[in-house]
Order: C-alpha cells, then structure tokens, then sequence
C-alpha cells in the first residue's frame, strides 16, 4: 500500500518569506511527483511536477526531488496571501498504465500579512 | 481549452438512495480518473480509463459503486445504494498522457451528502 506523509501543518509564514513544505512516499518505485494547490471548496490545481532528482523551478515555485530519501519538497519564495491554501503532495507508481495518484493529506499554508 | 466539467455540483440524498455523477474531460484527454475526497483528506483514487476500458478499479467498492466510459470520452459514477460514509467530493480528472508526463487535471467536483 502506496503512502505519502505531510505535515498537516497549519504551517504559518510571514508574507514575502519562503514557505517550505515538505513530503515523504513509501513506494521506492514512484516516478512521477506532483504539487497540488486547493482552496477551500475547490478543487486541486496542478502547480508542479517533478519527474527527475533535483530542482525545478517555475515562477515562485521550486520543487525538489530526491529519490535515495524518497522525499520532495516545495518551495514557494516571496510568498504572498493568496498562497494561503492546502498543498497536496502527489505520486504515482512504477509506470505503465496504471497512474492514478496517491496523495498526501495536505499541509494547511497560511501566509500572514 | 476548456476544463474538466463535471454534474451535478452538489447533490443531497438519503442513505440507501442512488445517484450518478457525470464527466467530460478535457478535449483530447485519453484518460480519465475518479477520485473521492473525504473532509481533511487528500483524494483517493477509484477507478482509471484508458480510453473506454477500465486500467485500475481496485480501490472501487465493487458491491456499491459503479462507472462506465462508454464511448470514450464521457463518464458516469454510480452509487447504489448510498451509506453514510459516502458523503465526500467526487472529483473527476483528466490526463492526455504524452511521452513521460502524466499530468493530471481536475474538474470542480461534485459535492455529495447522505443523510
């Protein structure tokens, strides 16, 4: 049984700061690794995917991927109130067709301005 | 490009009723998901098409729930009869699958409670 740990949080960070979420999967054979964004009432919205080691960045976003510690992280710089939201960690297995996505429970972000 | 679209966006039944949720994924998106997502949870897989035919469907509850793709390109969830424990989002999402990438995109959901 494939499982994704986060931080449930509320992790609270101060406006303009690096919010830093965090996420470990227990599948050693997941190849895809995805952030997802949701607002409450609303439905998940794709932010990153990450599918090598290492970083990746987009905008104010970065994701990090490191396989031997079967860890990824995300980082959002200059962060502002409207990145306060849930963030949901994502991966799929070892390929083929079958690629639905297990996800973490989410980190609750609050950004204070 | 329009989005995944997903009816009805709330729907309230009573235990041991049925109901059917519907989607239409995004235009040229071979593949299709079903999630259900549980208040304070992250969702959970229920079942994937490739095209019209079923790729994963071990987290279905078989006995009670159902889906079908038939022509490829729309879906339908069935819930008969409906428990309690059902009340959750049903969320319907979408992938084109190209190459390695495997993005996946997310209608609106539908909102279910069971009294």
């Amino acid at each position: 049984q494939k499982e994704v740990e986060q931080n449930s949080g509320p992790l609270s960070v101060p406006e303009g700061a690096i919010a830093s979420l965090n996420c470990t999967y227990s599948d050693r054979v997941s190849q895809s690794f995805f952030w997802y964004r949701q607002y409450s009432g609303k439905s998940p919205e794709l932010i990153m995917s990450i599918y090598s080691n290492g970083d990746k960045e987009d905008g104010r976003f970065t994701a990090q991927l490191n396989k031997a510690s079967q860890y990824v992280s995300l980082l959002i710089r200059d962060s502002q109130p409207s990145d306060s939201a849930t963030y949901l960690c994502a991966v799929t297995g070892a390929g083929g067709g079958a690629d639905g996505l297990t996800f973490g429970k989410g980190t609750h972000l609050i950004i204070q301005p | 490009e329009a989005g995944v679209a997903q009816s009805p966006r709330y729907k309230i039944i009573e235990k041991r009723q049925s109901v059917a949720f519907w989607c239409n994924p995004i235009s040229g998106h071979a593949t299709l998901y079903w999630y259900q997502q549980i208040l304070g949870q992250g969702p959970k897989l229920l079942i994937q098409f490739q095209n019209n035919g079923v790729v994963d469907d071990s987290q279905l509850p078989k006995d009670r729930f159902s889906a079908e793709r038939l022509k490829g390109v729309d879906s339908t969830l069935k819930i008969q009869p409906a428990k309690l424990e059902d009340s959750a989002v049903y969320l319907c999402a979408s992938s084109r699958r190209t190459g390695f990438s495997n993005e996946q995109f997310f209608g609106p959901g539908t909102r279910l409670t069971v009294l």
